[in-house]
């Protein structure tokens, strides 16, 4: 079975600190893409990577950064986290171009 | 850059009427997708429409591929509180990039 997994659920942060998040597969996905999920927005992309140390800019790639050393990890970086960053972070995974497969989600806060 | 629109925002219906979502980009897809988030999970693909033209059937789900492939619909015939959630399109045009529409949510009177 498909598997898209997340370091958090819920994670709460301070202004300015530097945040990590987490993604995993064990699909063998070549493509993977994080994804911020906002009221009234839906799902607007990061960054995505489509091999280990590829990366490209999504439609809002500011104050994010990733990170992609193996090809089933996948990281995402607020280099100084802000309080307009708050939000549901989703992490996917596909082959080529079909479906995307979610992880849960980390609902982050930053206060 | 290219945008995809999604109408209605929200939409709230009895049980046992239809339903229906639009879906709207500004540039020639290659694809699009369709997609289910029920409240509090994550989305879930439904479905992957290529051709112009086409029509798919999932069950009570009916979705469509415009012959411009610019724009597609879901329907859902006699909606059942199961299908509460907000249903996302997600159109794609270039390698494995795709972008998702605002999305429909449904909500429904018992």
């Amino acid at each position: 079975d498909v598997k898209v997994t997340q370091s958090s659920r819920y994670l709460v942060k301070r202004t300015g600190e530097k945040v990590f998040l987490e993604c995993v597969q064990d699909m063998d996905h070549e493509n993977m893409f994080w994804y911020r999920q906002d009221p009234g927005l839906g799902l607007r992309l990061i960054y995505f990577s489509y091999d280990v140390k590829m990366k490209e800019k999504g439609d809002i790639p500011e104050g994010y950064s990733v990170s992609r050393e193996k090809k089933e990890r996948f990281s995402l970086i607020l280099e100084s986290a802000s309080t307009n960053q708050t939000s549901m972070y989703l992490c996917a995974s596909s082959l080529g171009r079909v479906e995307q497969y979610f992880g849960p989600g980390t609902r982050l806060t930053v206060t | 850059g290219q945008q995809v629109m999604q109408i209605p925002q929200y939409q709230h219906v009895q049980e046992g009427e239809d339903f229906t979502t639009y879906c709207n980009s500004s540039t020639t897809l290659s694809n699009i997708q369709w997609y289910k988030q029920r409240p509090g999970g994550h989305p879930v693909f439904l479905i992957q429409l290529v051709k112009s033209g086409e029509v798919k059937k999932q069950k009570r789900l009916t979705f469509q591929f415009g012959e411009a492939k610019k724009n597609s619909s879901l329907h859902i015939t006699a909606t059942q509180t199961t299908d509460v959630g907000t249903y996302f399109c997600a159109g794609g045009s270039s390698a494995s990039k795709i972008i998702f529409g605002s999305g429909t949510r449904l909500s429904i009177r018992p």
